[in-house]
């Protein structure tokens, strides 16, 4: 069965470094998305994205957040100095219609 | 605005007996709904979904939900539980095909299952 999958599974970043996290969506999905989830809390949407540019952002997504697709196939988010209330979890996620499938996430610690 | 409510933070089921997971919602329109598990450490992976039609739908794992609209609710059940399905549920709410619609998910309910 066709999966988003996401690279790393585990970073430890230090606090004001910049953090590319890598996702593959699956490959005829149209819309791609960026969730995130903090220890103990609850899946919280960044950013969705569609036909090359963002389609909806949260109050979460503020300027050190930015997504890329460089190529045909990955989808980025970029934290550009982090802090330490980034550190969570973060998903990837894509849907060609009605169902958004997740990714196994990647875990962000900033130290 | 769209919200989801699971009320319970956590359960604690003995292993066989019946579970259900409680999940109430806010929508301005009939709303497609999802059941995720997360294991420990784990993505997310789809339980089930509700789109329409028939008000009870099965998903993987045994596992199955009910719509009821009159009571903006879609909990979830499993009439014998296993000691792997000790995880975090989450309950959501949205409609992707729409405009890429984001979801909206619940706190969750974390279940833990004893011998």
């Amino acid at each position: 069965e066709p999966e988003v999958t996401q690279t790393p599974s585990h970073q430890v970043t230090q606090m004001g470094q910049e953090v590319i996290l890598r996702c593959v969506p699956i490959s005829n999905h149209l819309y791609f998305y960026w969730y995130r989830q903090i220890l103990g809390q609850k899946v919280e949407f960044l950013v969705s994205f569609y036909n090359n540019e963002i389609s909806e952002k949260s109050e979460i997504f503020d300027d050190q957040f930015s997504v890329e697709r460089p190529d045909g196939s990955n989808f980025t988010l970029k934290i550009r100095s982090t802090k330490l209330e980034d550190s969570a979890m973060y998903f990837c996620a894509s849907t060609s219609g009605n169902t958004i499938y997740f990714g196994e996430g990647s875990w962000l610690t900033v130290v | 605005a769209q919200s989801v409510t699971q009320p319970d933070i956590h359960i604690t089921v003995s292993e066989g007996a019946s579970l259900e997971l409680r999940c109430n919602y806010s929508y301005g329109a009939t709303p497609y709904l999802f059941w995720y598990v997360q294991s420990p450490g784990q993505g997310l992976q789809l339980l089930l979904k509700y789109f329409s039609g028939d008000t009870l739908v099965q998903g993987i794992k045994g596992f199955e939900a009910e719509f009821k609209r009159s009571q903006s609710s879609f909990n979830l059940r499993k009439p014998s539980v296993h000691w792997s399905d000790a995880a975090e549920y989450f309950c959501a709410v949205g409609r992707p095909n729409f405009g890429n619609e984001k979801l909206t998910f619940g706190t969750g309910t974390r279940l833990t299952i004893i011998p």
